[in-house]
């Protein structure tokens, strides 16, 4: 159980156009998803928090305008890079935690990952 | 921003050798965890050790925490190839995860 997928795998896309890439959780329901960032060799950072059904909450130094994240359901959450330059170029990770947890709740499920080439 | 560091950053062993990464952190915390990534991939996670235990096992793995020194490591004992792999520690804050930077394992067959 517990399972996350993202689609697209990667994806490869020309300097100036948007992408999307979707989260979802297929068998359990996730009131909070969250994105994240990786570049080569480094570790994950955290780009927002997406709740459903309200707007997202993004950390420090991430540009709402550029990565819009929508979060219609309980199943789906999706984080659109916006007008894509190459230093998007990146390994896009989402998580997700169960609905219905406790306002502790500790243990998240990621996502296999998305890779973004922006040429 | 992250939470802390991991050392040593990249660690090579030969198969059936142990390998032990170390995690330290700077804030208060209710729990640390600790995940697996293998290459470009997403992350698994592997243990979840609270506040007030000291020593947590889960089959090869082995978690200590020192909370007056800020501090965790993970043990894998008899390692195989399959567990090369990069290891993150994570600590919670409000059901955000903060990882530390990794530890890069490679076990050699």
């Amino acid at each position: 159980g517990a399972v996350v997928s993202q689609h697209p795998s990667r994806v490869i896309c020309k300097s100036g156009t948007s992408v999307k890439i979707e989260c979802r959780s297929l068998d359990f329901q996730a009131t909070t998803m969250f994105w994240y960032r990786q570049f080569p060799k480094q570790s994950l950072m955290l780009m927002a928090t997406s709740n459903e059904g309200s707007k997202a909450t993004y950390e420090q130094g991430v540009e709402k305008d550029k990565f819009l994240i929508n979060h219609a359901s309980l199943t789906l959450s999706t984080l659109t890079v916006t007008s894509a330059h190459p230093e998007d170029s990146s390994f896009y990770i989402c998580s997700a935690d169960l609905a219905g947890g406790p306002s502790n709740q500790e243990t998240q499920y990621f996502g296999p990952g998305t890779r973004l080439l922006v040429l | 921003s992250q939470q802390g560091e991991e050392d040593p950053q990249a660690l090579s062993i030969q198969e059936g050798e142990n390998a032990t990464m170390n995690c330290s952190y700077k804030t208060s915390i209710n729990n640390l965890q600790w995940y697996r990534q293998n290459s470009g991939r997403g992350l698994v996670h592997l243990i979840l050790i609270r506040s007030n235990e000291r020593e947590k096992h889960s089959g090869r793995l082995r978690v200590t925490l020192d909370t007056s020194k800020k501090s965790s490591s993970l043990l894998i004992t008899a390692s195989r190839a399959a567990d090369t792999a990069s290891y993150f520690c994570a600590t919670g804050e409000r059901r955000k995860l903060i990882f530390g930077q990794g530890t890069e394992l490679s076990v050699k067959p």
